[in-house]
């Protein structure tokens, strides 16, 4: 199993460029996440889909879309990218509540 | 609502020493609580975690947690440290009543374990 994946690894936009974040596990997890970490604030929860076919707004949705595409994948979508969301982007799932939820390996995003 | 809280930024042990890097939790319902670990460049990493059952938890490398209900707290232990062990910890609680099984992270506490 490869866990859960996510493309690309790295990337520079300029402000207002449009991009989307891919994350897919093998798992056969129901919920999948997506969060961003910040220096000093730890990860935040961007949003999450429960299961598939859902999708919800976590703590700092604001500029971000995701796309609950089938029970694999989960895309993030910035539309318009600001300086602001310059961060690393860390997807995660899970199987049900009592169990551990699994991170990708992350995508470090630097919006010039 | 839930809240995890890591008091500490930054702990600096000696090779050898135990250490603790500490956490308090806040929940309406019970509390599922876990410990990730993060090197550099790197995703999260699970320790270990907290459901039901004994309040001492033993997890990855040699790390162990103990639950505190009437504290609130979910203190992660390990009896001797290694130099191996400098990265950063995040604690994280999801409540048993809460949608969509979120959890809640902690700011972090960065360990530096000193040779």
């Amino acid at each position: 199993n490869a866990g859960v994946t996510q493309t690309p690894k790295f990337q520079v936009l300029k402000t207002g460029q449009s991009m989307t974040l891919q994350c897919a596990q093998d798992m056969n997890h129901n919920s999948m996440y997506w969060y961003r970490q910040d220096p000093g604030m730890g990860l935040r929860l961007i949003y999450y889909s429960a299961s598939e076919g859902t999708t919800d707004k976590g703590e700092v949705p604001n500029g971000y879309n995701v796309s609950r595409l089938n029970k694999r994948e989960f895309s993030l979508r910035l539309e318009s990218a600001a300086p602001s969301q310059t961060s690393v982007y860390f997807c995660a799932s899970i199987r049900g509540q009592q169990e551990t939820q699994y991170f990708g390996p992350g995508t470090r995003l630097l919006v010039l | 609502a839930q809240s995890v809280a890591q008091p500490e930024d930054q702990v600096n042990v000696a090779e050898g020493n135990p250490l603790t890097v500490k956490c308090t939790y806040s929940v309406s319902g019970n509390p599922y609580l876990f410990w990730y670990v993060q090197y550099p460049n790197r995703g999260l990493q699970f320790l270990l975690k907290y459901i039901t059952g004994d309040n001492l938890v033993k997890g990855s490398y040699g790390f162990e947690a103990e639950f505190n209900k009437s504290q609130t707290s979910f203190h992660l232990k390990k009896p001797s440290a290694l130099v191996s062990d400098s990265a950063l910890y995040f604690c994280a609680v999801r409540d048993d009543g809460g949608a969509g099984n979120m959890l809640t992270f902690g700011g972090g506490t960065r360990l530096m374990v000193k040779p």
